[in-house]
């Protein structure tokens, strides 16, 4: 068990730039979720794939927002058009299979990327 | 909607000492799971805790208990024997009839030597 784990560890760019990050979940899990955080705020749900599947999208992650999870495996979020709003950490997690979600499925967190945008 | 509550925006212990973090929630969902993470300063969260709504003793993994209280929603975090390892944010969260785990704001924990 290696863990979730996201790359880069740090992004900076400027407005306007496409960012993408990767993210390798623990590999016997079939499930990845995409959250945000701002500073002094808990983590926010973007996406959620099940497998290859995106099954939803918040409503927080605008157009220019794209998330993949090619063959159920890794996963990258892609930004477009950065703005300085996007400026965030980015967590991805991973949960075990299983056909249904349970209350009580515990989510496996990778460290995140940290992305600022001049 | 589901919301979760942390009033605490920082907390101080003495190391060895116990703390409690405080933790709220709301939701319409009868079934529900409560949960504590730990992000050190390294970012990753950290699953600590788990308890379900059913549940009727109340969960403990090591140093770390959870208060449940279902008429009040409340879902405390104890920490006994605090460590100076123990410093970093503490995040209640909660999963009830969908897939999203919510998360409160998180409360910041220093432990004094």
């Amino acid at each position: 068990d290696t863990g979730v784990s996201q790359d880069p560890r740090h992004k900076i760019t400027k407005r306007g730039q496409n960012v993408t990050f990767r993210c390798d979940p623990i590999s016997e899990h079939n499930r990845l979720y995409w959250y945000r955080q701002t500073l002094g705020q808990g983590p926010e749900f973007l996406t959620y794939f099940q497998n290859e599947a995106q099954l939803e999208k918040s409503r927080l992650l605008s157009d220019r927002f794209s998330a993949e999870r090619p063959k159920g495996s890794f996963s990258t979020l892609e930004i477009q058009r950065t703005e300085q709003g996007d400026s965030a950490m980015y967590l991805c997690a991973s949960s075990p299979r299983g056909s249904q979600v349970a209350t009580n499925e515990k989510l496996f967190f990778g460290s995140g990327t940290q992305l600022s945008v001049l | 909607a589901q919301k979760i509550t942390q009033t605490q925006p920082g907390m101080f212990v003495q190391e060895k000492e116990a703390v409690t973090l405080d933790c709220t929630y709301d939701t319409s969902d009868q079934s529900y799971g409560l949960f504590w993470y730990k992000q050190p300063s390294s970012g990753e969260m950290i699953f600590l805790i788990y308890q379900g709504s059913y549940d009727e003793q109340n969960a403990t993994e090591g140093r770390y208990s959870l208060n449940f209280q279902k008429a009040r929603k409340s879902a405390n975090l104890v920490i006994s024997a605090s460590q100076l390892g123990d410093s970093a944010m503490y995040f209640c969260a909660m999963r009830g009839s969908n897939y999203k785990l919510t998360f409160g704001k998180g409360t910041l924990l220093t432990v004094n030597p």
